[in-house]
C-alpha cells in the first residue's frame, strides 16, 4: 500500500517568516494530495489540495507544489502568524480510491 | 448542514468492556472512514466502507469490528476493550473518485481511555 512520510515532526518559526514542510509519498499511482490542519483539540480541516496533473497550487498564503517524478510534495506557508500554529498532515490517494494515507504530522509553532 | 456528526466526544472503558462509536454524515457521501489518532503516529485508517453495503480493513483493524447501517451512518465497534486502544478516534466521510471533490470531513472526535 501507500506510504507518507513527513517532516519535520516540528518546526518552530518567528512571526512573519516563511515555513516548509515537505512529504514524500511511495505509489506512482497516487494522484490527489491534501494537506489538512488541525489545531489542539479539533478535527482535522483541509487547507489546500493538489491533484497530480498540476505543479503548484497557491491560496493566499498558502501554497503546494508536487513533484512527480521525485514523489515528493511540500507546503509553504509565508508570513506566518501566531494563528498559524497547529499540526499539518499530509496525505495522498491513489487513484479509484478516496481512501487517505497521512503522513505523521507536523506541529508548528509560531513564535510572537 | 451538520456535516459528520460522532458520538460520544469522551468515553472511559474499564479492560473487556465492549463499546460503539456512532457516527453519521449529512452530505450525502459515498465513503465513510474510521482513523485513529495517536501522538507521533498520525492517522491511521482501522476501517473504511467505499459505499454502502461494503466495508474494508485499513491499517489497524484487529479489535474493531465496523457497521456500515445505511449511507448516512457508520459505527465503530470494540468489543473487548484493552489499553492499547486508548486513542482520539476520528470518523471522516468523503465522495468517490469522480463524483466530487474528495475532500473528506471529519467528526469532532472521539476521546477514548481504556483502564
Amino acid at each position: 500500500g501507500e506510504n507518507v512520510e513527513q517532516h519535520p515532526s516540528t518546526l518552530s518559526v518567528q512571526e512573519g517568516d516563511s515555513a516548509v514542510i515537505k512529504c514524500t509519498y511511495s505509489d506512482s499511482a497516487s494522484n490527489y494530495f491534501p494537506w489538512y490542519k488541525q489545531e489542539l483539540g479539533k478535527r482535522p480541516q483541509l487547507i489546500i489540495d493538489i491533484r497530480s496533473n498540476v505543479g503548484e497550487k497557491k491560496d493566499q498564503r498558502i501554497a503546494v507544489t508536487l513533484n512527480k517524478t521525485a514523489k515528493h510534495f511540500s507546503l509553504h506557508i509565508t508570513e506566518t502568524q501566531p494563528e498559524d500554529s497547529a499540526v499539518y498532515f499530509c496525505a495522498a490517494v491513489l487513484s479509484g480510491y478516496s481512501t487517505l494515507t497521512f503522513g505523521k504530522g507536523t506541529m508548528l509553532l509560531v513564535s510572537p | 448542514n451538520a456535516g459528520v456528526t460522532q458520538t460520544p466526544k469522551f468515553q472511559v472503558l474499564k479492560t473487556g468492556q465492549s463499546m460503539t462509536l456512532q457516527c453519521a454524515q449529512d452530505m450525502n457521501h459515498n465513503s465513510m472512514y474510521w482513523y485513529r489518532q495517536d501522538p507521533g503516529m498520525g492517522l491511521r485508517l482501522i476501517y473504511y466502507s467505499a459505499s454502502e453495503g461494503t466495508t474494508d480493513k485499513g491499517e489497524v483493524p484487529n479489535g474493531y469490528n465496523v457497521s456500515r447501517l445505511n449511507k448516512r451512518e457508520f459505527s465503530l465497534r470494540l468489543e473487548s476493550a484493552a489499553p492499547s486502544q486508548t486513542s482520539v478516534y476520528f470518523c471522516a466521510s468523503s465522495a468517490l473518485p469522480g463524483q466530487g471533490k474528495l475532500e473528506a470531513f471529519f467528526g469532532q472526535g472521539t476521546r477514548l481511555t481504556v483502564v
